[in-house]
């Protein structure tokens, strides 16, 4: 199985400055078609996990522009550029090139 | 709108059988794959697998292949993830999930049925 490791695990974040998460994978998740297959969701408390990336880069329908995605191969990014206070919970990157598809082990932003 | 509405919580025994569901509406039922993702307490994210309704292609994890089985029942854009024997282990919010357009990624998500196994 190709592992996900994220970092942080904890990430207390200021309003109003950036943020950065990233996910390492165990094996390159560049597909032949120049697609990462790789996919941010964030998961607020006490609710359903919420797409925010896919692809590697492209930002969900809806998903303010303060979201980006970036990375190629192994190595992937999710920036948030100003940090509001509804973007608390868990964030977790998740590779769907290769069955099975696997999660990260999450990373909590709270904030400070 | 595209939404999934899954069945409510659940208390069982070990031993005891369960199926739960989700309900898909708002789009084409059988035109999109639907993926489980199981959630213990406090722990990250885990996918069971995918389900495609329009022909019932499953992929499982093999984690989990031969302890859960997915299925659908298209006449009411219905599908649903069961279990023949519980186990504690299985104690966890399980979520039903619809995978986008090119599929891999999940844009759709239910609200969870909590899954909860205890003598």
């Amino acid at each position: 199985d190709i592992v996900m490791i994220q970092s942080p695990l904890s990430l207390p974040a200021t309003p109003g400055e950036p943020a950065t998460i990233t996910c390492r994978s165990s094996q390159s998740l560049l597909h032949s078609n120049g697609y990462n297959y790789v996919d941010w969701y964030l998961q607020k408390p006490g609710q359903s996990p919420q797409l925010l990336i896919y692809l590697g880069y492209i930002r969900a329908s809806g998903v303010p522009d303060r979201f980006s995605g970036s990375g190629s191969g192994t190595d992937f990014t999710l920036k948030i550029s100003r940090v509001e206070a509804g973007d608390v919970g868990v964030y977790y990157c998740m590779q769907a090139l290769q069955s099975p598809w696997t999660f990260g082990q999450g990373t909590k932003v709270d904030i400070k | 709108e595209v939404q999934l509405a899954q069945s409510g919580a659940e208390v069982k025994k070990p031993g005891d059988s369960l199926k739960i569901s989700c309900t898909g509406s708002g789009y084409t039922f059988t035109r999109s794959w639907i993926g489980w993702v199981r959630q213990m307490p406090g722990k990250a994210l885990e996918w069971l697998g995918i389900f495609y309704p329009g022909d019932s292609d499953t992929t499982y994890n093999p984690s989990f292949q031969g302890q859960v089985t997915m299925s659908a029942d298209k006449s009411i854009n219905t599908a649903y993830l069961q279990w023949s024997s519980l186990r504690a282990s299985d104690t966890a919010m399980y979520y039903c999930a619809r995978l986008g357009s090119t599929p891999n990624f999940f844009d759709y998500w239910g609200q969870g049925t909590l899954v909860t196994v205890s003598s």
